[in-house]
């Protein structure tokens, strides 16, 4: 059964850094998401990518939040100078084309800032 | 803005124990309903989803949600419940636009069944 996929699994980084979480969406599906996590609390949506654009974006996605489709597989979150704040378990999940009533999620970066 | 709640933060049962855990949102147009599950140290899966149709919707491991619209829920049952059943449980609600769907999640109800 096809699946969403993300690297790396965990990823340390020190503040003020660039992170960039890969992810590799199920292959026939048009329509992309960010969410995270953030220890202890809900899952809170960042921001829908369809047609190589963003779609649509919550607050938390800020200028330092940045969405790239690269080439045909990957879709990539940067994050540009990280902050302790951003620590949190970070999930990509893709839906088909049918209307992408249905996302399914990848198992998750977690990205811890020092 | 959408919302979604979920009063129950965390639940503990024993084994064999009857499960319901609420849902409500705040959404006036047409809605899609997902129960997820996120086991300890796995990533988020679909439990079961409501669209349209039967309002009683049956899922995976013997899970059932029930939509009624006038009362904007979406609890989820069980009628007995396992140590495998053990997890997050986070009810989530669904627009589709134009350009996509975005997802509201509720903040997550920790289920522990205890042997």
């Amino acid at each position: 059964e096809p699946e969403v996929t993300q690297t790396p699994s965990h990823q340390v980084t020190q503040m003020g850094q660039e992170v960039i979480l890969r992810c590799v969406p199920i292959s026939n599906h048009l329509y992309f998401y960010w969410y995270r996590q953030i220890l202890g609390q809900k899952v809170e949506f960042l921001v829908s990518f369809y047609n190589n654009e963003i779609s649509e974006k919550s607050e938390i996605f800020d200028d330092q939040f940045s969405v790239e489709r690269p080439d045909g597989s990957n879709f990539t979150l940067k994050i540009r100078s990280t902050k302790l704040e951003d620590s949190a378990m970070y999930f990509c999940a893709s839906s088909d084309t049918s209307g992408g009533l249905e996302q399914f999620f990848g198992p998750g970066t977690r990205l811890t800032v020092l | 803005a959408q919302s979604v709640s979920q009063h129950n933060h965390h639940v503990i049962l024993s084994e064999a124990a009857s499960l319901e855990l609420g849902c409500n949102y705040s959404y006036g147009g047409t809605v899609n309903l997902f129960w997820y599950v996120q086991y300890p140290g796995q990533h988020l899966q679909l439990l079961l989803k409501y669209f349209s149709g039967d309002p009683l919707v049956k899922g995976i491991k013997g899970f059932e949600a029930e939509f009624i619209k006038s009362k904007f829920s979406f609890n989820l049952r069980k009628p007995s419940v396992q140590w495998s059943d053990t997890a997050e449980y986070f009810c989530a609600v669904n627009a589709s636009t134009d350009t996509g769907n975005q997802f509201y999640f509720g903040t997550g109800t920790s289920l522990t069944v205890i042997p």
